[in-house]
């Protein structure tokens, strides 16, 4: 079956650097993608990651390694404002896409 | 409006009522999906729409109906639900289904509670 890992919850300090992990089982890969969702708000787009290798854009950096179904967002420079949760989600398959999510990761960030 | 749209914000319904979901993009999107966020679970994709066709359905019991009269326009009928049902309704866009990279645009979602 298809699956994906994340950590369920995690706490960081403001100003600090934290790393958020991602493992993912699937039968082909298309892409993997890391959402942010606030509580009681809409998921919102952060990164698209399909090659290996690291992705910057601004305080946030998403990595991907394919061979070993893993990927990491990292966030710097962590503002109380980072309090969300983190949703690691695969597209893959053949002929047609599909999609699936991790169940995401709670962080905390205490000033 | 801008974005993704979802009307009501809020819907609580008994077991034997009928009701929809109704979403709206202003995005200028092809593809249109339903999702399901329980607590504690991972978020569901339910339906897919790629310019107004469906092109997916996970597996989702027959008293979730979807509807796309358009690309703009993404309907979820409602009828005879359980209390398990009850959840976040998440309703997204994106360029297309086809291309992977394309990102999603969430609406706000609709809170269901079944009694």
């Amino acid at each position: 079956g298809q699956n994906i890992d994340q950590p369920t919850e995690m706490t960081a300090t403001e100003g600090a650097i934290v790393q958020i992990n991602c493992t993912y089982q699937t039968s082909g890969f298309n892409g993997l993608f890391w959402y942010q969702q606030h509580a009681g708000e809409a998921p919102t787009f952060l990164s698209y990651n399909v090659l290996d290798g690291l992705e910057e854009k601004g305080r946030f950096s998403s990595f991907l390694s394919r061979s070993k179904g893993y990927s990491y967002l990292l966030l710097k420079e962590l503002q109380m404002k980072d309090s969300a949760s983190y949703l690691c989600a695969v597209i893959y398959g053949g002929a047609t896409n599909k999609l699936i999510f991790g169940t995401g990761t709670l962080l905390a960030v205490q000033p | 409006e801008t974005g993704v749209t979802q009307t009501p914000r809020h819907l609580v319904m008994g077991m034997t009522n009928k009701k929809s979901l109704k979403c709206e993009q202003h995005l200028g999107h092809n593809a249109m999906y339903w999702y399901k966020q329980s607590a504690k679970k991972p978020l569901e994709l339910m339906f897919v729409y790629n310019f107004k066709e469906q092109t997916e359905n996970n597996s989702v019991p027959s008293r979730f109906s979807p509807e796309c009269p358009n690309s703009s326009h993404l309907f979820l009928h409602l009828h005879t639900l359980q209390p398990e049902d009850s959840a976040l309704y998440l309703c997204a866009s994106s360029q297309d289904w086809v291309t992977g990279a394309n990102e999603q645009f969430f609406g706000p979602g609709t809170r269901l509670t079944v009694l």
